[in-house]
């Protein structure tokens, strides 16, 4: 799978938008960008995935490069309870065992008043 | 609500003690997963399941057991054979819908220490 680089930390203004960057620049054609976040002491909540294509869901957006070897989170509305840490994970479309999330270290975004 | 649940929350060992953690899911998910997660690092995955009746090695299997009887219920072991035992655990289910791209979702984990 496709290593990704993340910022280790971001801050943003309750209310504001949190836009949140990955740089995935070995990503290869059959590989997915997924986006979960991690709350201190609770499992990873998944947020979003695509390939290609820009991708809009209740909690967030996704915005590909064409060329694909990027991509930003984008989080509206940014509230307390979106401090969290941030993952961004390329992996093939494969079930089970090929199919494993590997997290890096994600980025810690803080939400502040 | 459907979601996955992981019991107990907090789980403590014994020297010798094989323990067993839940997790439950309502989601008619196919597919379950079982991850540590240790301080300040990501996840690894122990074992995880397609289809009732069948399961396969993660990357970090030995000293864990499990079992699929049931579509909603994978059962991890950890047996005294793990002797390093002390982890964040997560399950994980997802839909099979045959292309793989059906992203995992967690339960909340059960944190397990030795005594």
């Amino acid at each position: 799978d496709a290593k990704t680089t993340q910022p280790t930390s971001m801050d943003c203004a309750e209310g504001r938008a949190a836009n949140l960057p990955c740089n995935h620049s070995t990503i290869s054609g059959n590989e997915y960008v997924y986006w979960y976040r991690q709350i201190h002491s609770q499992g990873p909540q998944y947020i979003i995935h695509g390939l290609k294509n820009n991708e809009t869901n209740e909690m967030a957006s996704l915005i590909i490069t064409e060329d694909r070897k990027s991509s930003t989170l984008i989080l509206p509305h940014a509230t307390l309870r979106d401090t969290a840490v941030y993952y961004c994970i390329v992996r093939v479309a494969f079930r089970g065992s090929q199919g494993n999330l590997i997290f890096g270290k994600g980025t810690k975004l803080s939400v502040k008043p | 609500d459907g979601g996955i649940t992981q019991s107990p929350k907090y789980l403590f060992r014994k020297e010798g003690q094989n323990v067993t953690l839940s997790c439950e899911q309502n989601l008619n998910h196919d597919a379950m997963y079982w991850y540590r997660q240790d301080p300040g690092q990501g996840l690894r995955l122990i074992y995880y399941s397609q289809i009732v009746n069948d399961f396969q090695k993660g990357d970090i299997a030995e000293g864990y057991s499990v079992s699929r009887e049931k579509k909603e219920s994978f059962p991890l072991t950890v047996t005294s054979a793990q002797k390093n035992p002390t982890a964040f655990y997560l399950c994980a289910s997802s839909e099979d819908r045959g292309v793989g791209n059906q992203p995992q979702h967690f339960g909340d984990g059960t944190r397990l220490s030795i005594l």
